[in-house]
């Protein structure tokens, strides 16, 4: 069974500053993808960036940007240029693999405050 | 991107009754919906798998009696929850996914906040 961690349950950055979150995730599977969703105080999750395992170079998204290290099981989100709006809380999650059935497994999350 | 629609976006019923959620694709056809339960800042718990046509696929630990899920029709999906106790209140949120150009991609509704009094 897959599992996914992300260790920072609460993290905060300056407006115009970068912050980096983490998530490292088990899997035997060899083929699979990894997403960072985002929600706010809305609560509709948003897509933020995907991620396909097969492929080394990291997804980028404008200010958004992964770092996957497939062999170390990790897949940490760059916000650079941070804006109020991006005050939220973000879940990283792994899909597909063998029977890929379309459901996402979810990280516990972390709540990201930007400070003006 | 593509368009979930979840109805209602709150609701608050008495304890013992049911209350049923309805999750639509406005704009493509979702062969596979996937219902979750997330409690307050917490993480998105997967509760069951539909596919159009099919009975729902529970997670372990889900009460498939108390939880009835219907995929009748490629965009639309229900989720009923029966003769619901306060245990019940959470914030419920469904997702769908399509065939082909849509790959793996798991679009969202709204969520719907229920609270059972």
């Amino acid at each position: 069974a897959q599992t996914v961690t992300q260790s920072q349950p609460e993290m905060s950055v300056q407006e115009a500053e970068t912050v980096t979150l983490s998530c490292t995730y088990d899997t035997s599977e060899n083929n699979y993808y990894l997403f960072w969703y985002k929600q706010p105080p809305s609560r509709q999750m948003i897509l933020v960036i995907r991620q396909e395992a097969y492929k080394q170079q990291n997804a980028t998204e404008n200010r958004f940007s992964v770092n996957f290290q497939k062999a170390a099981k990790s897949f940490s989100l760059k916000i650079s240029d941070s804006q109020l709006g991006d005050t939220a809380m973000y879940f990283c999650a792994f899909g597909g693999g063998s029977g890929n059935t379309g459901k996402l497994i979810f990280g516990q999350g972390t709540t990201l405050q930007v400070k003006p | 991107g593509a368009v979930v629609s979840q109805h209602p976006s709150w609701v608050i019923c008495k304890s013992g009754t049911s209350v049923k959620i309805e999750c639509r694709s406005l704009d493509f056809q979702a062969t596979t919906m996937f219902w979750y339960r997330q409690f307050p800042k917490q993480s998105l718990m997967l509760m069951a798998t539909s596919n159009e046509g099919s009975k729902a696929t529970y997670e372990q630990g889900v009460e498939k009696d108390k939880f009835l899920i219907n995929h009748a029709s490629l965009t639309l999906s229900t989720l009923t929850v029966t003769s619901a106790h306060p245990e019940d209140s959470s914030f419920y949120i469904c997702s769908a996914r399509g065939p082909g150009q849509w790959g793996t991609e798991a679009f969202f509704g709204q969520g719907t906040r229920l609270t059972v009094v």
